[in-house]
């Protein structure tokens, strides 16, 4: 079975605080995603990855950085945390195949005070 | 550009009853449909997608749906629901005429469902 971990479920800061998310996949999988998931919006992509090194911004990556230094790991960092960030981050990953189906992990709620 | 809209915030069925849950889609090409469920404090989990063929796919825990061109609808079905059903469901596109790196998809807004004993 394929497997998404998240370094944290929950999640409490402080508002000027470095934030970061950590995300490990098994699989080998090329492309690795960060989404951020708000009620009545859905999910909104941030950034993505698809390759070691490589990233691209996603519809809402102001306020947001990643970093993806080994295949398997992909970070998203937040440099400054604002209140406004207070959400449920989750990240995927699938293989360069656009048919392929994403893999999530299970979130991390972050409340930023 | 490529959009995905879920115009029901909500739908409650009772259990042993068909459901749907609704999803049309905007894209240039032809689309890569996926729906995914969500139960409480958990990720996403895929239930089925169209890629081709069949306009009927059938996926997870009984769940089917219909691809639908000249309405540009991927509906979600169900022919009996369980209460174990309940969860927040999204749906999700990707146009074949974008080109990207990665198989970036948009999701819709979700959809939860409540299914009553």
């Amino acid at each position: 079975d394929v497997k998404v971990t998240q370094s944290s479920r929950y999640l409490v800061k402080r508002t000027g605080e470095k934030v970061f998310l950590e995300c490990v996949q098994d699989m080998d999988h090329e492309n690795m995603f960060w989404y951020r998931q708000d009620p009545g919006l859905g999910l909104r992509l941030i950034y993505f990855s698809y390759d070691v090194k490589m990233k691209e911004k996603g519809d809402i990556p102001e306020g947001y950085s990643v970093s993806r230094e080994k295949k398997e790991r992909f970070s998203l960092i937040l440099e400054s945390a604002s209140t406004n960030q207070t959400s449920m981050y989750l990240c995927a990953s699938n293989q360069r195949d656009p048919t392929d189906t994403q893999y999530f992990g299970p979130g991390t709620r972050l409340t930023v005070l | 550009a490529q959009s995905v809209a879920q115009p029901e915030d909500q739908v409650n069925v009772a259990e042993g009853n068909p459901l749907t849950v609704k999803c049309t889609y905007s894209v240039s090409g032809n689309p890569y449909l996926f729906w995914y469920v969500q139960y409480p404090n958990r990720g996403l989990q895929f239930l089925l997608k169209y890629i081709t063929g069949d306009n009927l796919v059938k996926g997870s825990y009984g769940f089917e749906a219909e691809f639908n061109k000249s309405q540009t609808s991927f509906h979600l079905k169900k022919p009996s629901a369980l209460v174990s059903d309940s969860a927040l469901y999204f749906c999700a596109v990707r146009d074949t005429a974008l080109y990207s790196s990665a198989s970036k998809i948009i999701f819709g807004s979700g959809t939860r469902l409540s299914i009553r004993p």
